[in-house]
């Protein structure tokens, strides 16, 4: 079974350049949750979808973030313009279940390390 | 708002021994998981072991076990004969459940571990 996809692997940026990051589930997987990751810190929520669908956005900085999942498979995350403080890991996991109440089990992507210089 | 908190940033111990880390949380729901993540240099997220907290028996998995202390809201990783692949950072998270479960992850602030050889 293949894991979850992400591209680039790494990424350095001048402040206020633009940035996407790209993210592939495990097929078939319902939900899709993008994490941004600060040196020291543990992962935060940034965004979760069911199928294409916004289940949480609520600290996505709107201002600056975007993210859409066209046809419920894969993601993209951008950042437009970026600040010194985004940098970070950033995380993709996907989960097979759309239903809560379900115990579903959430597989990580190994993430992307993005540098604002 | 739930919070998870991991008050060790570091911790170090001897190949073949045992150590301990820690973990408390605060949320005023009675029903949740609690889980322990590995994060190696890869950086993927690899789950060592979960708690469901109705169940008052406190899980293992091989070498890893976990004190779970409900009314306390604890919930400590025991890491036995600890081998250099175990070196990482560790996470603790926390999820709701039932109605209030989006499958979303709220994470501690990481524990690095070091194994000596």
């Amino acid at each position: 079974e293949a894991g979850v996809a992400q591209s680039p692997r790494y990424k350095i940026i001048e402040k206020r350049q633009s940035v996407a990051f790209w993210c592939n589930p495990i097929s078939g997987h319902a939900t899709l949750y993008w994490y941004q990751q600060i040196l020291g810190q543990g992962p935060k929520l940034l965004i979760q979808f069911q199928n294409n669908g916004v289940v949480d956005d609520s600290q996505l900085p709107k201002d600056r973030f975007s993210a859409e999942r066209l046809k419920g498979v894969d993601s993209t995350l951008k950042i437009q313009p970026a600040k010194l403080e985004d940098s970070a890991v950033y995380l993709c996991a996907s989960s097979f279940y759309a239903f809560w109440g379900v115990d579903e089990k959430l597989f990580f992507g190994s993430g992307t390390q993005l540098s604002v210089l | 708002a739930q919070t998870v908190t991991q008050s060790q940033p570091e911790m170090s111990v001897q190949e073949a021994e045992t150590v301990t880390l820690s973990c408390t949380y605060d949320t005023s729901e009675s029903d949740y998981y609690l889980f322990w993540y590995k994060q190696p240099p890869s950086r993927q997220m690899i789950l060592v072991i979960r708690q469901e907290a109705y169940k008052q028996q406190n899980a293992t998995e091989n070498r890893f076990s976990v004190n779970f202390q409900k009314a306390a809201k604890s919930f400590s990783l025991k890491i036995s004969d600890s081998q250099l692949g175990d070196a990482a950072m560790y996470f603790c998270a926390y999820r709701s459940r039932g109605s209030s479960n989006t499958g979303k992850l709220i994470f501690g602030q990481g524990t690095t571990l070091q194994v000596k050889p």
